[in-house]
């Protein structure tokens, strides 16, 4: 199905696991972008990419990694992960930058 | 500054009503574009409308308008004839300075009454 999906949907992980959120799109779109959702916060960048092998951080991004070796897949990796990394996280793509992103479904991460 | 402000955390709209959701923003650019999310209660997010700053009409998409006002830097959103399906959190965002990722607002919940 064409479209941008994430995976896994929901995930519970223990304080200092390593856990990667996978993000996949098939509109060959040149950028993508990864939010995180907190109440009270509204969405915040943590990081996005302009291509392949071309990456660049946003608002928060301390505590996590990406990678992009395919234009279509943009993993997002949380080395060692803290209670406040417990949040829903977006991944989104779009053709260029200054319109707008279309959102996959959202992943809801709990760290206990 | 806050690049992106919605002041109104929650609003409530009797159906069949007009609604209007604040968004003001501040930049310096001459040229950028607001955008409008809706996040009902699944979770997605719907990209809803767009306005470029130079567009000289307000723009609408089916029961969605921009009231724009360009001095003033905001772009309320307005939903006409309210249904029960736009109950949902309302995010107004915008690049942070040229070509960037979006920012987004704090987001509106709206809640429609029967």
């Amino acid at each position: 199905d064409a479209g941008i999906t994430q995976s896994p949907r929901y995930k519970i992980t223990e304080t200092g696991r390593q856990v990667t959120l996978m993000c996949h799109q098939t509109w060959s779109h040149s950028y993508m972008f990864w939010y995180r959702q907190d109440l009270g916060h509204g969405l915040r960048l943590i990081y996005y990419s302009a291509a392949a092998d071309i990456t660049d951080k946003g608002e928060v991004p301390d505590g996590y990694v990406v990678s992009r070796s395919k234009t279509e897949n943009f993993p997002l990796t949380l080395e060692s992960a803290t209670r406040s990394q417990t949040s829903v996280y977006f991944c989104a793509s779009s053709e260029s930058q200054g319109i707008e992103a279309f959102f996959g479904q959202g992943t809801r991460l709990t760290v206990v | 500054a806050q690049k992106i402000t919605q002041t109104q955390p929650g609003m409530f709209v009797q159906e069949k009503e007009a609604v209007t959701l604040d968004c003001t923003y501040d930049t310096s650019d001459q040229s950028y574009g607001l955008f409008w999310y809706k996040q009902p209660s699944s979770g997605e997010m719907i990209f809803l409308i767009y306005q470029g700053s130079y567009d000289e009409q307000n723009a609408t998409e089916g029961r969605y308008s921009l009231n724009f006002q360009k001095a003033r830097k905001s772009a309320n959103l307005v939903i006409s004839a309210s249904q029960l399906g736009d109950s949902a959190m309302y995010f107004c965002a915008t690049p942070n300075s040229g070509n960037t990722p979006l920012v987004f607002g704090k987001g509106t919940r709206l809640s429609v009454i029967a």
